[in-house]
């Protein structure tokens, strides 16, 4: 079936390192990809996207790859800080339609260890 | 800039009990507008979207409603609230018009069913 799904439900990094966030996708049509951090007792916070005619794409601190050929995409976050303490999820959009039709992943834990 | 707003932030409402909870979006006009559900450590589902204004579509059978009176706002209703309608709620908004586009999201509403 179709689905959104991440390598790894927790990650715990040391501060200052980087981290490296992986999802997996399975609709080789979809075409939108968004990366959300979700702070306890919030609401998802946009964080980046990638357009599926790009491989990579950057902004502060962070870079989303995309590798259309397995269905891969990854959140990498340099210089991992405290407040990047969060649950991050991948979520495809397969808007072609009126609204935008998102799937989200499980969600991936990182915690920063000070 | 465009903000969205969610009340109230908790409510502990007992088993049959009636739910209305509303979402307002600022500083946009004629959003494409979202519910979703969140189960403790899990991923976003998708309640309701709609379009326009009167115009509601549901994702999944279930015991809730919703309804949008006016172009920024939306509403999230029970007639009788079930003990399985416990979970974080999320609104969300994302421009009309445009494919791949992000959704952005408010800070959600925490209701437990006792």
């Amino acid at each position: 079936g179709e689905s959104v799904g991440l390598h790894l439900p927790t990650l715990s990094v040391q501060e200052g390192d980087n981290s490296i966030i992986n999802c997996a996708y399975s609709n080789s049509a979809s075409d939108y990809f968004i990366w959300y951090k979700q702070e306890s007792g919030k609401g998802p916070q946009f964080i980046i996207d990638i357009r599926s005619n790009m491989d990579k794409r950057q902004g502060q601190r962070v870079t989303v790859l995309l590798n259309k050929t397995v269905k891969h995409l990854s959140l990498q976050i340099a210089a991992t800080q405290p407040g990047d303490s969060a649950v991050y999820f991948c979520a495809e959009n397969r808007g072609k339609t009126s609204y935008d039709k998102v799937i989200f992943g499980p969600g991936t834990s990182l915690s920063v260890i000070p | 800039s465009q903000t969205i707003h969610q009340w109230p932030a908790t409510l502990v409402q007992p088993v049959g009990s009636p739910l209305s909870l509303e979402c307002t979006v600022e500083g946009t006009s004629n959003p494409n507008l979202y519910w979703y559900r969140q189960a403790a450590g899990r991923g976003l589902q998708l309640l309701f979207y709609s379009v326009g204004i009167g115009q509601i579509s549901s994702e999944v059978p279930q015991n809730l409603s919703a309804s949008r009176p006016q172009d920024r706002q939306f509403i999230l209703s029970s007639k009788k609230l079930l003990l399985s309608d416990s979970g974080f709620y999320l609104c969300a908004w994302s421009l009309r018009g445009l494919v791949n586009q992000p959704q952005h999201f408010g800070d959600g509403t925490r209701l437990s069913i006792l």
